[in-house]
């Protein structure tokens, strides 16, 4: 499979755990990205990453989130002290830089399938 | 800071029964509107791309259209695979998608 894997898929954890969630994108990309989404909302921005630079980052990142991307490659995201309002899916995406798309329909972001949260 | 507007919430269709949902969005300097499609669960899912007003794309039963303030998603005879959500996102910028609630369809046999 090819596309962009997120592990774990699911996740239950206790109020004031750490969480930890890892991102492989699709290999030749450059740029990365973290969403998160709650039940009917559409995905909210949290942060991007250009090679291993983070560029941008979403004032909804509080001080308990943390995003890397070691070399470039996979990135993980990383939650202290959880509280139920952190309970969401968690997407990742990856793309391609614009002015390097091929294909007919370009500019888009891949989605991983998300890593769902449950804060108890 | 960019804005995307979908509507209607929800949408429950027969079979067969065409019809179009919305997509407003005020953006400073579009550079491109994408519409995704989500399945319950998973990840969005890619549809469509469009740049600049009167620019339309189509795929199956799915047409996307764009003006200078919305886009138009027509679904023409949808079938039951067709329920899903499906969300509207805007560029701004080199790099961001900033998304909207989505509209979710569901399609009655």
């Amino acid at each position: 499979d090819t596309g962009v894997s997120q592990n774990p898929r699911h996740k239950i954890t206790k109020r004031g755990q750490n969480v930890t969630f890892r991102c492989d994108p699709i290999s030749e990309h450059n740029r990365l990205y973290w969403y998160r989404q709650t039940l009917g909302q559409g995905p909210e921005f949290l942060t991007y990453f250009q090679n291993e630079a983070q560029l941008e980052k979403s004032r909804l990142l509080s001080d308990r989130f943390s995003a890397e991307r070691p070399k470039g490659s996979f990135s993980t995201l990383e939650i202290q002290r959880t509280e139920q309002g952190d309970s969401a899916m968690y997407l990742c995406a990856s793309s391609l830089p614009s002015g390097e798309q091929t294909r007919p329909n370009t500019g888009e972001l891949f989605f991983g399938e998300g890593s769902r949260l449950t804060v108890l | 800071e960019d804005q995307v507007t979908q509507s209607p919430e929800a949408l429950r269709l027969q079979e067969g029964e065409s019809s179009s949902l919305n997509c407003s969005y005020t953006v400073s300097g579009l550079r491109g509107l994408f519409w995704y499609r989500q399945d319950p669960g998973k990840g969005p899912e890619f549809l469509f791309t469009l740049y600049s007003a009167g620019e339309e794309k189509e795929k199956e039963r799915l047409k996307a259209t764009l003006t200078k303030k919305e886009s138009f998603l027509h679904i023409t005879a949808p079938k039951p695979e067709d329920s899903a959500t499906y969300l509207c996102a805007v560029r701004s910028n080199d790099y961001k998608l900033s998304f909207g609630a989505g509209t979710t369809v569901t399609v009655r046999a």
